[in-house]
This record gives structure tokens, C-alpha cells and sequence, in this order.
């Protein structure tokens, strides 16, 4: 088993849409999570940093952490084409050297 | 939150030689991460590099294969030796801002075919 997993997709959306994108890990001792976008044959860009658990808010997105049920979900309102790409969760620990675990991306895809 | 220069941005190269991507940062930072990015896949952290001391390198990832250097705290490079197709990859580097609350951020990474 995967220490993180995430839904490959890809996912199709219209225009306008609400995106809802999840990551499930079996490792209790993340602390740090976090969300890229990567658009082909860039780098992965971070758009919401979070620790612990709760909630972040950032113009369309929001990043939710359930720490309890192992679970975090990023979602983005009024989807726009411009927000077609892959995006991957990412999580580390609160100790030693904190390198991070990524799921395997989702690709999304926003219709016009 | 810091800046990250990678440079190349993309090589070909043939198969047998070696190539040196190079990451400097335009802060100090105490940790710094490398990572391969496999076509169509997720990101695999391949070692650590901590300055004044030896990476640590992940389970596949051996120090021959992918010697590291840290000369400081705003730079260091990562060497793909003996390459073969099969390395063919995009190759990031990563710094730890977790400290200043900014998570994790990359650079635009080295698009590398080996032909």
C-alpha cells in the first residue's frame, strides 16, 4: 500500500464547475500537507500549504485537512480552463529531514 | 518565499556521459531536496542535501550513480553519471521553507532525454 493515495482521474469538468480533489494517507506522523499544480512540462507550482488540521481559504481555493480520518481535499470554485493541469498532494513529517511524499497526481481537465 | 534557479532547463545527451544540473536558491536554507520525475509519473525524492555533510539518498538511488554536492547554503548540483535512456526524466530541486511558513518550493526543473 501506497503511503499516499490519490485518484489519477482524469477528471472533466464545464466551465465554472466546483473541483473537488482528495488525497488519503496511511501515515500518522504527517503533519504538513500541501497542493501543486503542475502544467506539462513545468514544475509543480504550491498553491495551498497547510498544517496540521483544518482548513485554508485562498481566492478560489480551499485546502481542508481531517487528520482523524487520514483525508485531505482541495477545492477550487468556478473552475476555469486555465485551471486544466495535474495536481499533486504532498506531505511531510514534523521531524528528521521532512522530505515529502507525493500522491500521484490528478489530472484535471476544465471544459470551455 | 525563496527563489529557486535550475539550470539547464533541458538537455539531450547521448548515453554513457554524464550531466550536472545546478540549483541555487536566493536564501539560505539548511535542507535541500533533489527529486526525479519519471514520464507520466509522480514526483520520487531521489536524497537530501544537508550542507557540511554527505546526502542521504533514498531506497534505489545509490551516491555513484547520482553524486551530490553542497557547497554552501544557497547551492548545490546533482550529477546523472553513466546515463541511460532509462534516465530520462525531469530532475527538480526542492528547499524546505517550512520555518518561514511557505512549505515546500521548487524549481522549474531539468528536462532531461537521453538519446
Amino acid at each position: 500500500q501506497k503511503e499516499v493515495e490519490q485518484d489519477p482521474g482524469p477528471l472533466s469538468v464545464p466551465e465554472g464547475a466546483i473541483v473537488s480533489l482528495n488525497c488519503t494517507y496511511s501515515n500518522s506522523a504527517f503533519q504538513y500537507f500541501m497542493w501543486y499544480r503542475q502544467y506539462s512540462r513545468k514544475g509543480p507550482e504550491l498553491l495551498m500549504y497547510t498544517y496540521s488540521s483544518g482548513n485554508k481559504e485562498d481566492g478560489r481555493f480551499t485546502a481542508q485537512v481531517d487528520k482523524s480520518s487520514k483525508y485531505i481535499s482541495l477545492f477550487i470554485r468556478d473552475s476555469q480552463p486555465s485551471d486544466s493541469a495535474t495536481y499533486l498532494c504532498a506531505m511531510a513529517m514534523d521531524t528528521g529531514r521532512r522530505a515529502l511524499t507525493f500522491g500521484s497526481g490528478t489530472r484535471l481537465q476544465v471544459q470551455p | 518565499s525563496a527563489v529557486i534557479s535550475q539550470k539547464p532547463s533541458r538537455d539531450i545527451c547521448q548515453r554513457g556521459t554524464s550531466l550536472t544540473i545546478q540549483c541555487q536558491v536566493d536564501s539560505q536554507v539548511t535542507m535541500m531536496f533533489w527529486y526525479r520525475q519519471q514520464p507520466g509519473q509522480s514526483l520520487t525524492l531521489i536524497a537530501t542535501a544537508n550542507q557540511g555533510s554527505e546526502a542521504t539518498y533514498e531506497s534505489g538511488f545509490v551516491i555513484d550513480k547520482f553524486p551530490i554536492s553542497r557547497p554552501n547554503l544557497t547551492f548545490s548540483t546533482l550529477t546523472v553519471s553513466n546515463m541511460s535512456p532509462e534516465d530520462s526524466s525531469i530532475y527538480l530541486c526542492s528547499v524546505d521553507l517550512i520555518v518561514a511558513n511557505y512549505g515546500y518550493t521548487f524549481g522549474s526543473g531539468t528536462r532531461l532525454t537521453v538519446v
